[in-house]
């Protein structure tokens, strides 16, 4: 059964702590996805990784920074956190194009999310 | 940036109704997705439609596409209890490096009453 997963499904933090969320999965995929989401605003990217060390960012990166050592392992930093970060986290993963250089968004697997609240 | 913006952001039916949710999007596309979300949890891929085709069917769900007015519909026929959940469409596009990245929309919120 694949599966993507995430450090914790509920975080409380203080403002100006680092903050680490670690997703992990088990389906060998190239990219790599975060995602906060937040009533009425959907799904909004923060970073994404095609392959390990490789990193892009999405639309609202500002404040966070991620790290991909191995291919398994994608990482959400919140370097110094504050309470406008306080959100559900989504991690995903997918397979890349491939050699067939086959284009367009390949179906994405997420992870259970994380909530996690800034005080 | 939302590209898909689904229609109705809320839906309440009964069981054994049939639930019509709608998106649309702005940009020409590869592929367009669906996905559910049950509350506060990951979400789960439900279909995917190619540019190319039209209509697509998974079980009790049905899915259409129209790329000449930019819009998707799904429907869940004799919809259950257990189908109450928010879903998303997301359109999938090539960018460079072609790295598969989906943009999401907001969500519609789909209440089914036994």
């Amino acid at each position: 059964d694949v599966k993507v997963t995430q450090s914790s499904r509920y975080l409380v933090k203080r403002t100006g702590e680092k903050v680490f969320l670690e997703c992990v999965q088990d389906m060998d995929h190239e990219n790599m996805f975060w995602y906060r989401q937040d009533p009425g605003l959907g799904l909004r990217l923060i970073y994404f990784s095609y392959d390990v060390k490789m990193k892009e960012k999405g639309d609202i990166p500002e404040g966070y920074s991620v790290s991909r050592e191995k291919k398994e392992r994608f990482s959400l930093i919140l370097e110094s956190a504050s309470t406008n970060q306080t959100s559900m986290y989504l991690c995903a993963s997918s397979r890349g194009p491939g050699t067939s250089g086959r284009a367009g968004g390949n179906e994405q697997f997420f992870g259970p999310g994380t909530r996690l609240t800034v005080l | 940036s939302q590209q898909g913006e689904e229609d109705p952001q809320a839906l309440s039916i009964q069981e054994g109704e049939n639930a019509t949710m709608n998106c649309s999007y702005k940009t020409s596309i590869n592929n367009l997705q669906w996905y559910r979300q049950n509350s506060g949890r990951g979400l789960v891929h439900l279909i995917l439609i190619r540019s190319n085709e039209r209509e697509k069917h998974s079980g009790r769900l049905r899915v259409t596409l129209d790329t000449s007015k930019k819009s998707s519909s799904l429907l869940i026929t004799a919809s259950r209890a257990a189908d109450t959940a928010s879903y998303f469409c997301a359109t999938g596009d090539f960018f460079s490096g072609g790295y598969n990245k989906l943009i999401f929309g907001a969500g519609t919120r789909l209440a089914v009453h036994p």
